[in-house]
């Protein structure tokens, strides 16, 4: 049973370029998250996709997009890429369709962007 | 989400249990207490979960006390692979937005050998 994969693990980029990162969730997972963290920082969260839309977002620019794909994949996509977004993006998933119980939230192993 | 407290860092000598506090004076009825682990440069780690009820995994415990306002995650043999950032969340139970966790500092627990 995989995990939530993503790829690429890492990669460096330029001031104003753009990048696309990748994950597939979980089996039996619906719903995926995104997360930022900073060296010496928690995860922040940026948004979440549910039934290909976004349901949820953080305290994020829109330069920041996504997409949620039929089989529940996910991309995020930063444009105008700045200093600032070098961090580990942590891709989540979890079951939309559970109970009303607290559902489990699984993470990757994440994605380190550097812009140099 | 209420907000959770935690040391910012703890020792623990290697096969000794660990005991990791956590305060959620806030919490409310409906909000669960999770407990996740992040090991340097790897992504977070689910490890346990409960709302009022002690519960008991093949990684840890989770003691929750009666009032609900602080939890305690016990690494029954700490080993050197424990060594890690623990995240003590709380969050509502929602059925289709409840992926949202908002991360603390945590506590460096660092296993000595």
């Amino acid at each position: 049973d995989a995990g939530v994969t993503q790829s690429p693990t890492h990669l460096i980029k330029t001031r104003g370029q753009q990048v696309t990162l990748r994950c597939s969730p979980k089996s039996g997972h619906d719903t995926v998250s995104w997360y930022q963290q900073a060296l010496g920082q928690g995860p922040q969260f940026i948004f979440q996709y549910y039934e290909e839309e976004e349901r949820q977002r953080g305290n994020f620019p829109d330069r920041f997009s996504g997409h949620q794909f039929p089989n529940y994949s996910s991309e995020l996509n930063v444009n105008a890429l700045l200093l600032g977004d070098s961090a580990l993006y942590l891709c989540a998933s979890s079951s939309g369709t559970g109970s009303l119980t607290g559902n489990t939230i699984y993470f990757g192993e994440g994605s380190w962007l550097t812009v140099v | 989400d209420a907000k959770t407290t935690q040391p910012p860092s703890m020792d623990c000598a290697e096969g000794r249990a660990a005991n990791l506090p956590c305060n959620h004076s806030t919490i409310s009825g409906n909000e669960y207490v999770y407990w996740y682990r992040q090991i340097h440069s790897q992504g977070p780690q689910y490890i346990i979960h409960g709302l009022k009820n002690n519960e008991t995994n093949e990684m840890a415990s989770l003691i929750i006390t009666e009032d609900r306002k602080s939890s305690t995650l016990i690494l029954p043999h700490a080993t050197l692979r424990d060594t890690a950032v623990y995240y003590c969340i709380v969050r509502v139970g929602v059925k289709t937005s409840g992926s949202r966790l908002t991360f603390g500092e945590g506590t460096q627990l660092t296993v000595n050998p």
